[in-house]
């Protein structure tokens, strides 16, 4: 199975920081990697997927890069609406994996 | 607009049964891979079970194998997930996902459902 890394495990924040999240597989994924965002009670929502291709509707200050076995999630410019949990997950081989989420709060 | 509405949680015994099911709309069914995810209380998701576009072929994590089926229904636009064997750690939200392709290479997922609990306790 490959297994997911994010770092940090948690992160705080101000509105306006620029913030960047990490995520290592423990093989080569090539760019079959994708990111979420969840907040309480809710159903994760697609964020990035192919490493890097915004999903339709999400806001420009999100990006992904990377490829083979280490990613990164960035937000440019934090609004109070991207305060959330957010996970990566590969899908390049079955089983599905994700990572162990990072948390984001306000600072 | 892709909608998927899953039903069927409930609270079971260990030990027992339950069949999830997902209706789907908004979409040519037929045309795409359908999975389960899970998500315990407190955790990450995890990745329980896909079917093909046509059906032809399921796949399943180790966790839930010999456990758990996943059929799918393309006249009614349903997938289904039959449970048994349950255990407490089963206890999880169950979202119903749509991929963005037909084949058992189709590992993306594209939309969430928003999810059913299922509670496993005595």
């Amino acid at each position: 199975d490959i297994q997911m890394t994010q770092s940090p495990s948690s992160l705080s924040a101000s509105v306006g920081d620029r913030v960047t999240i990490t995520c290592r597989a423990s093989q080569n994924v090539n760019t079959l990697l994708a990111w979420c965002q969840q907040k309480p009670g809710k159903a994760p929502k697609l964020l990035i997927y192919r490493a890097s291709t915004l999903e339709g509707g999400v806001p420009s200050r999100f990006s992904g890069s990377g490829s083979g076995t280490e990613f990164t999630l960035s937000i440019s410019s934090l609004q109070p609406d991207d305060f959330a949990t957010y996970y990566c997950q590969q899908y390049a081989s079955y089983p599905l994996t994700f990572g162990q989420g990072t948390r984001l709060e306000i600072k | 607009e892709v909608a998927l509405v899953e039903s069927g949680g409930d609270l079971v015994q260990p030990g027992g049964s339950l069949r999830l099911s997902c209706v789907a709309s908004g979409f040519t069914f037929n045309n795409y891979a359908m999975f389960w995810v899970r998500q315990a209380p407190g955790k990450g998701p995890e990745w329980v079970s896909s079917v093909t576009g046509s059906g032809d072929a399921t796949y399943y994590a180790d966790s839930v194998k010999g456990r758990f089926t996943m059929s799918r229904d393309n006249s009614k636009n349903t997938v289904y997930l039959q449970m048994d064997s349950l255990r407490v750690d089963d206890t999880a939200v169950y979202y119903c996902i749509k991929s963005d392709c037909s084949g058992g290479g189709c590992r993306r997922i594209a939309s969430w459902g928003q999810g059913i609990l299922v509670t496993v306790s005595s």
